[in-house]
This record gives C-alpha cells, structure tokens and sequence, in this order.
C-alpha cells in the first residue's frame, strides 16, 4: 500500500471553481502534513501546511482527519495560475524525510 | 529572495560513468537533501545532512552515492558508476529546522544515462 496515496486526476475546471482534492495516508505514525505544488518540469513548493484543526490561506483550505488518516486541500476560485500538479507530503517527527504522494493534476480553464 | 541553486541543469553521462552534481543551499539553512524524482513518477527522499554527517537515507541511497558539504558552502551528490534506472530529476533542498516541512527546492539537474 502507497505511503500517501491521492487520485491523479486531471481535474479540468473552469476559472472560478471550487475544487477539491484528497489525500490519504497509510502510516499512523506521520505526524506532520504538507501541501505542495509542482508546475510541469519545476521544483516542488510549499502550498501550505496543514493542521489539527485546519487552516486557510486565502483561497486555500486544508483540513487533516486523523481518525480517517485523510487530508483535503479545497481551492476556492480557481485562477487559471494555479494549474499544476499538487503534492500531498507527511513526515513522521522521528524522520528527516518528507514522503510524498503522486500528485494530483489541476487544469484550470478559461 | 534567497534561493537554493544547482549545478548543471541537465548532464548527460555514458552507464558506468560517475557524476557530480552540485548545490549551494540557502546560506543560513542547516539542513540538507537530496530528492530525486523519475519522469511520471513521484519525488522520493534519498538523503539529509546535517553537522557534517548524514541524518537519514533511503534504501535507494546505497554505495553508489555520496554526498559532502566541502566548503561549507556547496552541497554535492556523487554517482559513484551510474546506471540506466539513475536518469532522473535530482533535487537539492534545504531547511531551516528539522520540525518544519517547509524545504526550499533548488530546480533540479537533469541527469540522463546513456
């Protein structure tokens, strides 16, 4: 089973929408949970963290359910900039690494 | 705004050839990695580094790689004899704290083995 597994998508969306993504993961141990974001051939960037008791940033909203082992990323108002590919990531406190999920695949449209 | 770099962008290399890739991390960064992802594939955690010695690696860090931080400033990854299955995207990171998941990437070297 996949560490951190997310649907790959693509989702297609017109400028404007809400979108959401999901994200499971399969270690009870992680403690820590990230968002990033990767444009095609680019660097990962961090989007976000997330917390217990979720958090917004501007038009992003991540949530964690630790009971569910599930992490969400909702995008309000979809720019046509934020087309990319968004990395679900956790890390355990034990560990240095951060572990990364497949991504999921944003194309916003006109 | 302070950014980690690396050096070259894209090296192509004959199997069984070695390979130095290299980084300078964002200045007052203490910890450093290595990630690597493979075309369509995810990013995966090969190596961190920290005071002078490795913290942590994969299973996929084995004899054939070496990292070095030589100058206190640069951060290098070497591919001691290089195989078809290493062509991928490197990717040096540095953080601030081992807590926060906040890793600035540098933009990767494109390594292609031949």
């Amino acid at each position: 089973r996949k560490e951190v597994e997310q649907d790959p998508g693509p989702f297609n969306v017109p400028e404007g929408a809400t979108v959401a993504f999901n994200c499971t993961y399969s270690n009870s141990a992680s403690q820590s949970f990230f968002w990033y974001r990767q444009d095609c051939r680019k660097e990962p960037k961090l989007l976000m963290s997330v917390y217990s008791s979720g958090n917004e940033d501007g038009r992003f909203t991540a949530q964690l359910n630790r009971a569910s082992q599930y992490i969400s990323l909702l995008i309000r108002d979809s720019k046509l900039s934020d087309s990319a590919t968004y990395l679900c990531v956790s890390r355990m406190d034990s560990s240095y690494k951060l572990i990364f999920g497949s991504g999921t695949r944003l194309l916003v449209r006109p | 705004e302070p950014e980690v770099t690396q050096t070259p962008s894209h090296q192509v290399t004959q199997m069984g050839q070695e390979v130095i890739l290299r980084c300078v991390p964002i200045s007052n960064h203490l910890y450093f990695y290595w990630y690597r992802q493979i075309l369509g594939q995810k990013v995966e955690f090969l190596v961190s580094f920290y005071n002078n010695e490795i913290s942590e690696k994969s299973e996929i860090f084995d004899d054939q790689f070496s990292v070095e931080r030589p100058d206190g400033s640069n951060f290098t990854l070497k591919i001691r004899s290089t195989k078809l299955e290493d062509s991928a995207m490197y990717f040096c990171a540095s953080g601030l704290t081992s807590v926060l998941g906040e890793l600035f990437f540098g933009e990767g070297s494109r390594l292609t083995v031949l």
